[in-house]
């Protein structure tokens, strides 16, 4: 298994602003993922962070907004830009356990924009 | 479009008594459904999971079913404890463009009455 620390765990912005959301993984992963939880909806894939190469993105989710940082292997940044309202969400990431076909999630980041 | 659905919100019931949570998918490519539960201001942890060949995965007082030509499959926990009130997602796994990826649904709010 592998534990993740994840902070802040939540914070208020302004909106215009920007947060950038931190994940320290006890282990060296390759691949370290993002995750969006809006109120009342799934959990919804942001991108998929690789050590060395830039970060590959889902549909509805571009670089300029979501920044990320991959710096090395066990170590990975999301910044929400220009925050709105509307990206009032919890932030997770994760990591797989390809033996056990597992995903491991830290605690997740509540932010509110108001 | 949501491919991994969980229609039931919430679900309530008396300890001792066996939980069912639902959980439907569109996509015939899943290759794996795993479940998971969270906790308030924490993240998912994973709880069981049946790869698609299967039709049934037990693991103490939890059991998923899988029936693949209904595209449905349940999590059984019995009996039902106190602790096991939580949210239960439902996720499933397919591989796209060589990278696998997880899809949730919005999970249920399971609550076990003493």
């Amino acid at each position: 298994s592998a534990v993740i620390s994840q902070k802040p765990s939540r914070d208020i912005c302004q909106r215009g602003t920007s947060l950038t959301i931190q994940c320290q993984v006890d282990s060296q992963v390759t691949m370290m993922f993002w995750y969006r939880q809006q109120p009342g909806q799934s959990l919804t894939l942001i991108a998929t962070a690789n050590q060395g190469s830039e970060a590959t993105y889902e549909s509805g989710f571009v670089i300029d907004k979501f920044p990320i940082s991959r710096p090395n292997l066990t170590f990975s940044t999301l910044t929400v830009s220009n925050m709105s309202p509307e990206d009032s969400s919890i932030y997770l990431c994760s990591v797989e356990d390809r033996m056990n076909t597992e995903a491991f999630f830290g605690q997740g980041t509540r932010l509110t924009v108001v | 479009d949501q491919q991994v659905k969980q229609n039931s919100p919430s679900l309530s019931v008396q300890e001792g008594r066996i939980s069912i949570l639902n959980c439907d998918y569109t996509n015939s490519m899943f290759d794996y459904f795993l479940w998971y539960k969270k906790y308030p201001a924490e993240g998912p942890t994973f709880l069981i999971s049946i790869s698609s060949i299967k039709d049934k995965n037990e693991d103490g007082r939890f059991t998923v079913f899988l029936n693949k030509s209904a595209k449905h499959l349940s999590l059984h926990i019995v009996p039902s404890q106190p602790g096991d009130s939580a949210v239960y997602f439902c996720a499933a796994r397919w591989t796209q463009g060589g990278s696998e990826k997880l899809v949730f649904g919005k999970g249920t709010k399971l609550t076990v009455n003493p």
